[in-house]
C-alpha cells in the first residue's frame, strides 16, 4: 500500500511558470490537504477537501488553486509562481476531516527561481 | 480564528535527559489534539493523538502527553531522550468549529549523544 504519493520529488520553477503538484492517496480517505512547510513557521495550510467534490480555502490560499474531481487525487495548481513560493509543500489526507490522524506524503520541495 | 503556540524553537538535550515540550491553543470548544514527529529529511508522522477519556495519553517510542484543559495545553514529555529522538515536533489541534487541522510552528530538537 502506497499511502500517499506526491510527485514530483523537487522542482526548480521559473518566476511566472504554471506548476501542477500532484497527489494521489489510496486509503480512501474523505479529507485531503495541501500544506507549505517554511523555516519558523511550520506547517500552513493551503487549501482543504472535506470530501470528493468540495474544497475549502486554508490559512494562506492566494497563487494556489485545487481541486477534488475524485477520492484519490487532489492536485495543486500555481499559476504564475513566484519565488515566495519556494517552500517545502505536503500533501495529507485522513479518514474524515480532523477526527482520525492525518498520513503525510513525502513532500515537494519547490524552488521557484 | 484558532491557534496553536509551542514555545520551545529549538532544544538541545543529553541523551537521556528528561523532555517536556510546550503546546497550547486557543480555542474553547471541543478539540482533537495530536503531536506529530518529523525525522530528518522524511514526512510528518503521527506520535500521539487525543480526542476524549484520559487526559493522559501514551503514544509511540515512549512519549507522552497530557491534555489539561484549564490551560489550553497538551504538552509532550518523554522520561529519558534517545539521540533517534532527534527530529522537529509539531503540536496540531481540530476544531469542529473550523473543520480544519491547525499545526504550530513547530519544536526542533537535537540530541547529544
Amino acid at each position: 500500500i502506497a499511502g500517499i504519493t506526491q510527485a514530483p520529488t523537487s522542482q526548480i520553477l521559473a518566476a511566472g511558470r504554471r506548476m501542477t503538484l500532484r497527489c494521489t492517496q489510496d486509503m480512501r480517505h474523505n479529507a485531503m490537504y495541501w500544506y507549505r512547510q517554511d523555516l519558523g513557521l511550520g506547517l500552513r495550510l493551503i487549501h482543504y477537501s472535506n470530501t470528493a467534490g468540495t474544497t475549502g480555502k486554508g490559512e494562506v490560499p492566494d497563487g494556489y488553486s485545487v481541486s477534488r474531481a475524485n477520492t484519490d487525487d487532489f492536485p495543486l495548481t500555481l499559476a504564475s509562481a513566484v519565488p515566495s513560493q519556494t517552500s517545502v509543500y505536503f500533501c495529507a489526507s485522513s479518514d474524515s476531516a480532523g477526527n482520525t490522524e492525518a498520513f503525510f506524503g513525502q513532500g515537494t520541495r519547490l524552488t521557484v527561481v | 480564528a484558532q491557534s496553536v503556540s509551542q514555545h520551545n524553537h529549538h532544544v538541545i538535550l543529553s541523551e537521556a535527559a528528561s523532555l517536556e515540550l510546550g503546546c497550547n491553543y486557543s480555542y474553547g470548544g471541543t478539540v482533537n489534539l495530536f503531536w506529530y514527529v518529523q525525522y530528518p529529511g522524511q514526512h510528518l508522522q503521527l506520535l500521539l493523538k487525543y480526542f476524549s477519556g484520559d487526559p493522559l495519553v501514551k503514544g509511540i517510542k515512549g512519549f507522552e502527553a497530557e491534555f489539561i484543559k484549564s490551560k489550553f495545553s497538551f504538552n509532550l514529555r518523554k522520561p529519558s531522550v534517545q539521540w533517534s529522538d532527534t527530529a522537529e515536533y509539531f503540536c496540531a489541534f481540530y476544531s469542529g468549529g473550523y473543520q480544519k487541522v491547525t499545526f504550530g510552528t513547530g519544536t526542533k530538537l537535537q540530541v547529544i549523544p
